[in-house]
């Protein structure tokens, strides 16, 4: 079946890197995703990797994809108090379309103390 | 990144009236458009498919005489809460593809029905 699971809170100390983890059950994933939402606010497409990448990196954030686990991660570095968010870890099955179906997990609630 | 409008950004209405939410995508034509819902601190889901020139593809559960979608043109989509009841206020997410990987979430219509 289609499941993607996170853990739900992380606290970390400004300046420190933060690493979200998700875990995901479908094998025919085609895209591998992380969006940021702020409260009240929509969903913002930070990153995505292809699932036949093993990394990708943008700047702060670092996206390490392990196929054969079905675990994908989120390292932000230098965490500041504007990464304060919850992310969620998306995966794209494959459509009839020209856009695919994409299920989220249950978000992790970033927080950052000073 | 693309842009994906929604519109209203919020909208309250009395029980047993029906409401119109409109999708668009500003600088991109989509042929398939989602809409999803989210409670209080919870995760996205998928409520269905929008697809444009046919009928829309709901997800199990979703019930379709209730969530009335059109998709009248490449780039608007429309979900209508119809004979809305309180248990149907949440936040309503559109989401857009501009290409097979990247796919784009409108900023959310937050639904209150008194």
């Amino acid at each position: 079946g289609e499941d993607v699971e996170q853990s739900l809170f992380l606290s970390v100390r400004e300046g420190d890197s933060s690493v979200i983890n998700c875990t995901y059950t479908d094998s025919s994933s085609t895209y591998l995703y992380w969006y940021k939402q702020e409260p009240g606010a929509g969903l913002q497409l930070l990153t995505y990797i292809f699932s036949n990448m093993d990394m990708k990196q943008d700047q702060r954030l670092t996206v390490l994809l392990n196929k054969k686990d079905k675990h994908l991660s989120l390292r932000i570095a230098d965490t500041q108090t504007g990464d304060s968010a919850i992310y969620f870890c998306a995966e794209s099955l494959p459509g009839y379309s020209s856009a695919s179906k994409i299920i989220f997990g249950s978000g992790t609630r970033l927080s950052i103390r000073p | 990144g693309a842009v994906v409008s929604q519109h209203p950004s919020r909208v309250i209405c009395k029980s047993g009236t029906s409401v119109k939410i409109e999708c668009r995508s500003l600088d991109f034509q989509a042929t398939t458009m989602f809409w999803y819902r989210q409670f209080p601190k919870q995760s996205l889901m998928l409520m269905a498919t929008s697809n444009e020139g046919s009928k829309a593809t709901y997800e199990q559960g979703v019930e379709k005489d209730k969530f009335l979608i059109n998709h009248a043109s490449l780039t608007l989509s429309t979900l209508t809460v119809t004979s809305a009841h309180p248990e149907d206020s949440s936040f309503y997410i559109c989401s857009a593809n501009p290409s097979w990987a990247e796919q784009y979430f409108g900023p959310g219509t937050r639904l209150t029905v008194t």
